[in-house]
């Protein structure tokens, strides 16, 4: 089945351990982003991927780390995790930015 | 930078009426529009998207036309149904820049 899994789903943290959210896609797709969602806000690029080993900001990239060493994962690292970093992320992959994205089911953070 | 604006919500409407929700967006080249659905508890589903001035997307029985003189790319639908409730986000992507999504609007259906 054609996915995009995070991992975990739910997270509850404190402030300053640092933290890592997950994302492997099995479709080949090139193109991988991070979104965080905050109520009236809707969703916001934090970084994005077009392929392995190139990474860019979004609007939001401060307080937040990437890598992309394979094609199929997208972690998304917390260095010093902050109270104003709690919201609901989401993965999602396509094969290019014009194309579909397909998203994962999200990972709800809470830093206290 | 590039932005999408979209009609505040909640929006609640009675099954069958019809549905319209505004999106107006400001962007530098010649980007591909979008609508996304957010079904509760899920992450977003593609609906419907546009690449290019006076392109028609559709999907289960929603469309949106992409309209350069107004920048706008208004989502419809002729019947609503109760399974359509849901949040709505209006997005866009422009060559080399960001994925650039809408505040969304949320729908209600009343049976």
């Amino acid at each position: 089945e054609a996915q995009v899994t995070q991992n975990p789903r739910y997270l509850i943290t404190v402030t300053g351990k640092k933290l890592t959210v997950t994302c492997s896609q099995n479709m080949n797709h090139e193109y991988m982003s991070w979104y965080r969602q905050d109520p009236g806000l809707g969703l916001r690029q934090i970084y994005y991927s077009m392929n392995v080993e190139v990474t860019d900001k979004g609007d939001v990239p401060e307080g937040y780390k990437v890598s992309r060493k394979e094609k199929r994962n997208f972690p998304l690292i917390l260095e010093s995790p902050s109270p104003n970093q709690t919201s609901l992320y989401f993965c999602a992959s396509s094969y290019s930015p014009r194309d579909e994205q397909f998203f994962g089911p999200g990972t709800r953070l809470t830093v206290l | 930078g590039d932005s999408v604006t979209q009609m505040e919500g909640p929006v609640t409407l009675s099954e069958e009426a019809f549905l319209t929700i505004n999106c107006t967006y400001t962007a530098t080249g010649y980007p591909s529009l979008f609508w996304y659905v957010q079904y509760p508890g899920e992450g977003l589903q593609l609906l419907l998207k546009a690449t290019k001035a006076d392109d028609k997307g559709s999907n289960k029985g929603f469309e949106a036309t992409y309209r350069k003189e107004t920048t706008s790319f208004h989502l419809e639908k002729g019947s609503v149904q109760v399974s359509d409730s849901a949040v709505y986000f209006c997005a866009l992507y422009d060559y080399g820049q960001n994925f650039v999504f809408g505040p969304g609007t949320r729908l209600s259906v009343l049976p």
